[in-house]
């Protein structure tokens, strides 16, 4: 199995541009995480889906960025418009609920944006 | 709000030496606590929970709720070891996970 699948795997932009990263996660997993990792720091959440729903976005900057989960697989995370400061890796995760939960979060490898 | 705390940012041991990846965290309840590691070229993944009291390639982490401590222990450090280890958090199954900013670790031989 691939695991949980990333794209793009880099990405440089300008200041200013838009930029869009997807993630598909592991075949029935229902919760989807986004995290934020900086250099030298450790992975801070940007948004948890259950499904479709954002069930917590508290840490996601509303101004700029944007997710969404159509159907409750694939997920996209954009940002528009990029600031230097999103240079940063991009991580997607992704993990069972209920019973299930063991709290094991399965990453992929990650986007790496670059913004110059 | 809880947090996570990784006092060591880079740590080195020699091949066969003791290791300790020492891991604080500030919550007024009973949290679940874990440990991820990232190998170099490799995904984040995860090591052990400290629910499952398992040992996993002879690291083992015991949950101090006196100290709120959650240590990653090794009495016989590898060279395949060195990774990166990050400390994790979460007030309940279901709840976000909290991690800490992480531990290099490197193994000489």
């Amino acid at each position: 199995e691939a695991g949980v699948v990333q794209s793009p795997r880099y990405k440089i932009i300008e200041k200013k541009q838009p930029v869009a990263f997807w993630c598909n996660p592991i075949s029935g997993h229902n919760t989807l995480y986004w995290y934020l990792q900086n250099l030298g720091q450790g992975p801070e959440l940007l948004i948890r889906y259950e499904n479709e729903e954002a069930v917590d976005d508290s840490q996601l900057p509303k101004d700029r960025f944007s997710a969404e989960r159509l159907k409750g697989v694939d997920s996209t995370l954009k940002i528009q418009p990029a600031e230097l400061g999103d240079s940063a890796v991009y991580l997607c995760a992704s993990s069972l609920r209920g019973a299930a939960d063991t709290g094991e979060l399965f990453f992929g490898e990650g986007s790496r944006l670059t913004v110059l | 709000a809880q947090r996570v705390t990784q006092p060591e940012k880079l740590l080195s041991v020699f091949k066969g030496a003791p290791v300790e990846l020492k891991c604080n965290y500030s919550y007024s309840g009973s949290p679940e606590l874990f440990w991820y590691v990232q190998y170099s070229r490799q995904r984040l993944q995860l090591l052990l929970r400290h629910i499952s009291r398992e040992s996993i390639k002879g690291f083992t982490a015991d949950l101090n709720k006196g100290e709120t401590s959650f240590h990653l222990k090794k009495p016989f450090a590898q060279e395949e070891d060195s990774a990166m280890y990050y400390c994790a958090l979460r007030r309940t199954s279901g709840s976000r996970l909290t991690f800490g900013e992480g531990t290099q670790l490197t193994v000489n031989p």
